[in-house]
């Protein structure tokens, strides 16, 4: 499978403890986004990263957030101090090509449950 | 603040009928929409983009209008199929804003055997 992929799937944790998610995106992307999805809503846009570099962060992403592309391959997202209201799914898009509208490619996501 | 949204949360067709899906976007100086359909327990996936110069784009059994009079947009399904019950988001990007996709709140579409 040459999409892109997340890991993990699922992630329970309890309040206060520290997460991590993965996201490979397809081979050869330039761009990488972070979107997080609650129940019955849009994915919202949380940052994005051209190759290595973090361009933009949205006011969602608090102190407590922190993402990181650091070969502008693979990418990691960090949440330290989950709080209930991070459960929700979060998803990793890939796209090609340095024009602002190119078509992105989502994985199939890391559904994050805080106790 | 400025968002995408849809008119209808959920929508029932019978199979092989055509399926409008609807969406009212609120700032003009959007440039780009696309769909995208999301299954149960999958990441959103592409189905038709349009650009802000064009008022229509047909793809395969879908097609796309955009009504930049009034700021709308349609998904337009022919000959709906079981296969498409799915919510479908439409999203929007601004010019030159890194291609971050604005999302609404999305349309789920259930087709009836």
């Amino acid at each position: 499978d040459t999409g892109v992929s997340q890991d993990p799937r699922h992630k329970i944790t309890k309040r206060g403890q520290n997460v991590t998610f993965r996201c490979d995106p397809i081979s050869e992307h330039n761009r990488l986004y972070w979107y997080r999805q609650t129940l019955g809503q849009g994915p919202e846009f949380l940052t994005y990263f051209q190759n290595e570099a973090q361009l933009e962060k949205s006011r969602l992403l608090s102190d407590r957030f922190s993402a990181e592309r650091p070969k502008g391959s693979f990418s990691t997202l960090e949440i330290q101090r989950t709080e209930q209201g991070d459960s929700a799914m979060y998803l990793c898009a890939s796209s090609l090509g340095e024009g602002w509208a190119s078509e992105q490619y989502f994985g199939p996501g890391t559904r994050l449950t805080v106790t | 603040g400025e968002s995408v949204g849809l008119h209808l949360p959920t929508l029932s067709v019978q199979e092989g009928d055509n399926s409008i899906i609807n969406c009212a976007y609120s700032n003009s100086a959007s440039d780009y929409f696309i769909w995208y359909k999301q299954e149960s327990g999958k990441g959103p996936q592409f189905i038709i983009d349009i650009r802000s110069n064009m008022d229509k784009r047909q793809g395969q059994r879908v097609t796309v209008l955009l009504n930049k009079t009034v700021k709308h947009l349609s998904l337009q399904i022919a000959a709906t199929q079981p296969g498409d019950s799915a919510v479908y988001f439409c999203a929007e990007i601004y010019y030159n804003q890194g291609g971050k996709l604005i999302f609404g709140q999305g349309t789920e579409l259930s087709v009836k055997p």
